[in-house]
């Protein structure tokens, strides 16, 4: 299936420091979401945007629906130990078709 | 709410044998749920979407009669891989939509369930 260009592939960064993300693709999306996987569990959802230009916090985290429907973002503020992980984007193109990114580790380094 | 459930987290099991995993919306109603398999760092591979009531839907390269589709009901789904051989070993996923958040919702994954063929 079609998977979406994410991006980095993998961080490693200093506890404190802020973090971003992108997702892209030549498709337009409906819906924009963000997960976040840990070893051995499933994604969890973290964000969902739906609108274009859409901009949404969670917490540290926030997530931008681009303009153009066809980008996101994720931005991770002041990042700690526990914010390791996978993240995912996924976009949703219509009713059931859902396209996920590459994933970008994390590692915060404390 | 929204909370998908998998079962079993984890299972080991001769090759030859078959294996049934189950994926249940706790708290809400999917007429669809979707079904990954997830290599080693790497990200989510769509198997099927499984339709209540009716035929699963294969992605291409995925072998229907090898890894068995039911949707009996608005919450469950299960995932049976028939015959199991030692490169089935993966992290299989299930996630599901609710059926009142319209057409364009959010996606709940449940814990996963890792299979390994001896």
């Amino acid at each position: 299936g079609q998977q979406l260009n994410q991006s980095p592939q993998s961080m490693f960064i200093q506890e404190g420091e802020d973090v971003s993300m992108n997702c892209t693709s030549s498709s337009i999306f409906n819906t924009w979401l963000w997960y976040k996987q840990e070893p051995g569990e499933g994604p969890v959802l973290l964000i969902a945007l739906y609108k274009a230009g859409e901009l949404t916090s969670n917490g540290r985290l926030t997530a931008q629906f681009g303009i153009t429907r066809k980008d996101s973002f994720l931005n991770i503020s002041a990042s700690i130990p526990s914010d390791v992980g996978i993240y995912f984007c996924a976009g949703q193109l219509t009713g059931n078709q859902f396209y996920f990114g590459t994933g970008t580790s994390l590692t915060v380094i404390p | 709410g929204a909370v998908v459930s998998q079962h079993p987290s984890r299972v080991i099991c001769k090759s030859g044998t078959s294996v049934k995993i189950e994926c249940r919306s706790l708290d809400f109603q999917a007429t669809t749920m979707f079904w990954y398999r997830q290599f080693p760092k790497k990200s989510l591979m769509l198997m099927a979407t499984s339709n209540e009531g009716s035929k699963a839907t294969y992605e291409q390269g995925v072998e229907k009669d090898k890894f068995l589709i039911n949707h009996a009901s608005l919450t469950l789904s299960t995932l049976t891989v028939t015959s199991a051989h030692p490169e089935d070993s993966s992290f299989y996923i299930c996630s599901a939509r609710p059926l009142a958040g319209g057409p364009y919702g959010e996606l709940f994954f449940g814990e996963g369930s890792r299979l390994t063929v001896l």
